[in-house]
């Protein structure tokens, strides 16, 4: 397809549990970023790649939350010993080239964290 | 801290009407402003964005207009349809940053 991609759309894990996150962007574009959204909330921006270079993870709430995006294409992210107020949707947008191009989002994740 | 907030979070409109969604935005320092559109179980959708150089913008029925002395910001939908409804974020960021910070959402509710 066109769009991004993301997988598993849905996800319940247990408390403690360790989970993945795959986000496939549009292919050629340069920057990826992985956005949280709570319940009635706006998303809120968790890190940002250009090519394979985290430039900015100052979202990341936890050091339990890792992402990375090894070919400058496909990221991942990770979120060890999961805990319940991780419950949100993660959504994962790339934007063809700086931060002001048009950011294209997936559908997301929903976590669920019994 | 800086934050993009919304007037209303519910804003019910008639079939045919014009819908128009205020935001307020308090970091002075943005010079880059996006309207999205999420609808239930999908992605934000862009709908308009403007530059701080710019006071109004217009788009497909759509129009983005930015007052910067009061740091304000609407979308106005024109003859606004059922498809329309969603929830409407506005969101900012300025060229000496890398991230885009969204405001609550307003929910666009249409009336038959």
């Amino acid at each position: 397809g066109a769009g991004v991609s993301q997988s598993p759309r849905y996800k319940v894990a247990k408390r403690g549990q360790d989970v993945a996150l795959r986000c496939d962007p549009i292919s050629g574009h340069v920057s990826l970023f992985w956005y949280q959204q709570a319940l009635g909330q706006g998303p809120e921006f968790l890190t940002y790649f250009q090519n394979e270079a985290q430039l900015d993870k100052s979202g990341l709430p936890s050091d339990r939350f890792f992402a990375e995006r090894p070919e400058g294409s496909v990221s991942t992210l990770k979120i060890q010993r999961t805990q319940q107020e991780d419950s949100a949707v993660y959504l994962c947008a790339s934007s063809l080239n700086v931060l002001t191009d048009t950011q294209y989002f997936g559908p997301g994740t929903r976590l669920t964290v019994l | 801290g800086e934050s993009v907030g919304l007037h209303l979070p519910t804003l019910s409109v008639q079939e045919g009407d014009n819908s128009i969604i205020n935001c307020a935005y308090s970091n002075s320092a943005s010079d880059y402003f996006i309207w999205y559109k999420q609808e239930s179980g999908k992605g934000p959708q862009f709908i308009i964005d403007i530059r701080s150089n710019m006071d109004k913008r217009q788009g497909q029925r759509v129009t983005v207009l930015l007052n910067k002395t009061v740091k304000h910001l609407s979308l106005q939908i024109a003859a606004t349809q059922p498809g329309d409804s969603a929830v409407y974020f506005c969101a900012e960021t300025s060229n000496r940053d890398d991230k885009i910070i969204f405001g609550k959402g307003t929910r666009l509710h249409i009336l038959p």
